[in-house]
């Protein structure tokens, strides 16, 4: 069992709408969780990174983290074509090593 | 301002040959890694790098040497090529361990083993 799990998709929504896109991890020493956004070709950036439970947003996008159940979740407002990438979350331990979900497809439709 | 150069983008190699991914970065990062990313399976460590002279194994080390003789570069060897390792691989950097410093990656070198 992979330490981060993702549904790799695709998720298709229409332009508009608000999009959730979710992680499960297993590993209970993960403290620092991060959300890389990749488009086609391209190597991952990082969108957002949050530190233990809570919320944290950053414009149209909001990170989530419940360490009881150990879920994370991204959400993006008014979704647009330009925000159709690959999404992969990841976490680790304070340490040197990130351990990254398969990653999930979306695809914004105008 | 470069960021993380990969070279080459693209490479063909037959089972058995020996091959350099090479890595650049030009923002003075301690940090370095190598990761390789295959369909559903994310991005895996493979080799990383706290700094100049430091190196040390990642989840799927083998098959893979790495050294690390200057801040800026930061070369993966493939020793002898396996259809296995046929994947994109990442270099990634950052200004120190990958605990809250955002990694920064390079576009990929695509690689096909036959």
């Amino acid at each position: 069992q992979k330490e981060v799990e993702q549904d790799p998709g695709p998720l298709s929504v229409p332009e508009g709408a608000i999009v959730s896109l979710n992680c499960t991890y297993s590993n209970s020493a993960f403290q620092y969780f991060m959300w890389y956004r990749q488009y086609s070709r391209k190597g991952p950036e990082l969108l957002m990174y949050t530190y233990s439970s809570g919320n944290k947003e950053d414009g149209r996008f909001t990170a989530q983290v419940d360490k009881s159940s150990k879920y994370i979740s991204l959400f993006i407002r008014d979704s647009q074509p330009s925000d159709s990438a690959t999404y992969l979350c990841a976490s680790n331990n304070a340490g040197n090593m990130l351990t990254f979900g398969g990653g999930t497809r979306l695809m914004v439709k105008p | 301002n470069a960021g993380v150069t990969q070279t080459p983008k693209f490479q063909v190699l037959k089972t058995g040959q020996s091959m350099t991914l090479q890595c650049a970065q030009d923002m003075n990062h301690e940090y370095m890694s190598w990761y390789r990313q295959d369909p559903g399976m994310g991005l895996r460590l493979i080799h990383y790098s706290v700094g100049a002279g430091i190196t040390d194994q990642g989840e799927v080390p083998n098959g893979y040497n790495v050294s690390r003789s200057t801040t800026e570069d930061f070369p993966l060897r493939l020793l002898s090529a396996a259809p296995s390792q046929t994947s994109v691989y990442f270099c990634a950097s950052s200004y120190s361990g990958g605990t809250n410093q955002p990694q920064h990656f390079g576009d990929g070198t695509r690689l096909s083993i036959l």
